[in-house]
């Protein structure tokens, strides 16, 4: 059984960089891709950007100045940076597996439980 | 960006009566190797999503049958064709045709 867990600071004051790894346990790493998304409270989903195992990345526009996705496929994880947070970065941050066949993009089937990263002075 | 717009925004459905909800591209989903990436997924409170479809009408391994997902070009809807008392959540659509992925404003079903 797959499973992601994710682990990085929960808080953080405006201008500081967030910083947050998701592990995965059990399966193939190398068959996805990887991606990071976050969610406001009370607010929909955003994805912010994705990685392959080879190190290629996409990357939301707007959140691309400021955000580096990274994988290490030697300790099966990936981690997100992104630089700069303002309160408007409060969000949970949730990692996921996509499949990396070209039949079946957009299908996010395993999902980290979500770290709450809160931005405040 | 492709805009994802769903309606309607809640629904509040009688147990064991269908539900449906629309999704609507502000571009065509068909991507340039001819298939359609939009996927289904349900948010119960404090959990992550759930992937339900992908590919417009992929049911995905273990979800009930009482889902099913329909649609082509920019037109796409989600069937529960009878609800149970599990279903309640939120339900977003998602594209993956394009970059960035993007997600409908998410539709709140709630049981009447």
């Amino acid at each position: 059984q797959v499973q992601l867990q994710q682990w990085g600071a929960g808080l953080l004051k405006p201008s500081e960089t967030l910083s947050l790894t998701c592990d995965v346990y059990g399966g193939s790493f190398r068959d996805y891709y990887w991606s990071w998304f976050r969610q406001p409270p009370g607010k929909g989903l955003e994805w912010i950007g994705e990685i392959s195992h080879s190190g290629n990345t996409n990357y939301n526009p707007s959140l691309k100045s400021r955000v580096t996705i990274s994988v290490d496929t030697s300790k099966a994880q990936f981690s997100l940076r992104l630089s700069s947070v303002t309160a408007a970065d409060t969000a949970v941050y949730i990692c996921a597996r996509e499949s990396g066949s070209s039949d079946s993009r957009g299908a996010f089937d395993i999902w980290g439980p979500g770290t709450m990263v809160s931005v405040s002075s | 960006d492709i805009v994802m717009t769903q309606t309607p925004l809640s629904s509040s459905v009688t147990l064991g009566q269908p539900a449906s909800i629309s999704c609507r591209s502000s571009q065509s989903l068909v991507h340039s190797n001819g298939n359609m990436y939009l996927s289904w997924f349900q948010q119960r409170p404090g959990l992550p999503p759930r992937l339900l479809i992908y590919k417009v009408s992929n049911r995905f391994s273990g979800v009930p049958d009482r889902f099913s997902g329909s649609g082509a070009g920019t037109d796409f809807t989600l069937k529960i064709s009878r609800v149970e008392a599990e279903d309640v959540g939120v339900y977003y659509c998602m594209q993956a045709t394009g970059f960035p992925r993007t997600f409908g404003q998410g539709t709140k079903v709630e049981i009447e």
